[in-house]
């Protein structure tokens, strides 16, 4: 199974930080890695997908990189409604397998 | 958009059929997935169905494999998950989705305890 590692588990930041959060594949995934986000009491939503396309919608100021192991999300300057937390996603092959969650405070 | 229903409470050793209803995309091409979240954890893949052009065949993690099974009806833009055998640590909110660019439902809840 492919094992997804993000980091920070957990991440305090303000209001117009900029904010970057890994992802790290235990194998070659190419460029299989969707990026989601999920708010208290809510259904995940799709944020990044292939890696580095913005899915329609979501703001400019996301934007994800990376291939092969090791992959990005950056925010560039976070609004108050970006809290949440984040989950990275391989669809390289099966089990698919999510990352352990980025919890994002104020 | 997608639907889930189904859901409720069941006792160790049970049953219980997920269904979920799509709409607003070409359901028949796309792969769906299942997915779950235990009450304060992370996402969980549970399984997958392809499409029928890409034979319909289906995949599950390790945990749930032999006791659950995923089918698909195209005729209906429906997905279902068979859950037998049903474990505590089933216990989860179940989503179905495409792990695209279709919007997720807001999911059903499982809970297995006697």
């Amino acid at each position: 199974d492919i094992q997804m590692t993000q980091s920070p588990s957990s991440l305090s930041a303000s209001v117009g930080d900029r904010v970057t959060i890994t992802c790290r594949a235990s194998q070659s995934i190419a460029t299989y890695l969707n990026w989601y986000w999920q708010k208290p009491g809510k259904p995940p939503k799709l944020l990044i997908y292939a890696a580095s396309s913005l899915q329609s919608g979501v703001p400019s100021r996301f934007s994800g990189s990376g291939s092969g192991t090791d992959f990005t999300l950056t925010i560039s300057r976070l609004q108050p409604e970006d809290f949440a937390t984040y989950y990275c996603q391989q669809s390289y092959n099966t089990p698919i397998t999510f990352g352990q969650g980025t919890r994002l405070e104020i | 958009q997608l639907v889930e229903s189904g859901g409720g409470l069941v006792k160790p050793g049970g049953s219980l059929r997920l269904s979920c209803a799509a709409s607003g995309f070409t359901f028949s091409n796309a792969w769906m997935s299942w997915v779950r979240q235990a009450p304060g954890k992370g996402l969980e893949w549970v399984g997958r169905v392809k499409s029928e052009n890409n034979g319909g065949t289906t995949d599950y993690a390790a945990p749930v494999k032999g006791r659950f099974t995923i089918s698909r009806d195209d005729s209906r833009n429906m997905v279902y998950l068979q859950m037998n055998s049903l474990k505590t640590e089933d216990t989860a909110l179940y989503y179905c989705t495409n792990l695209g660019k279709v919007p997720w439902g807001q999911g059903t809840l499982v809970t297995v305890s006697s």
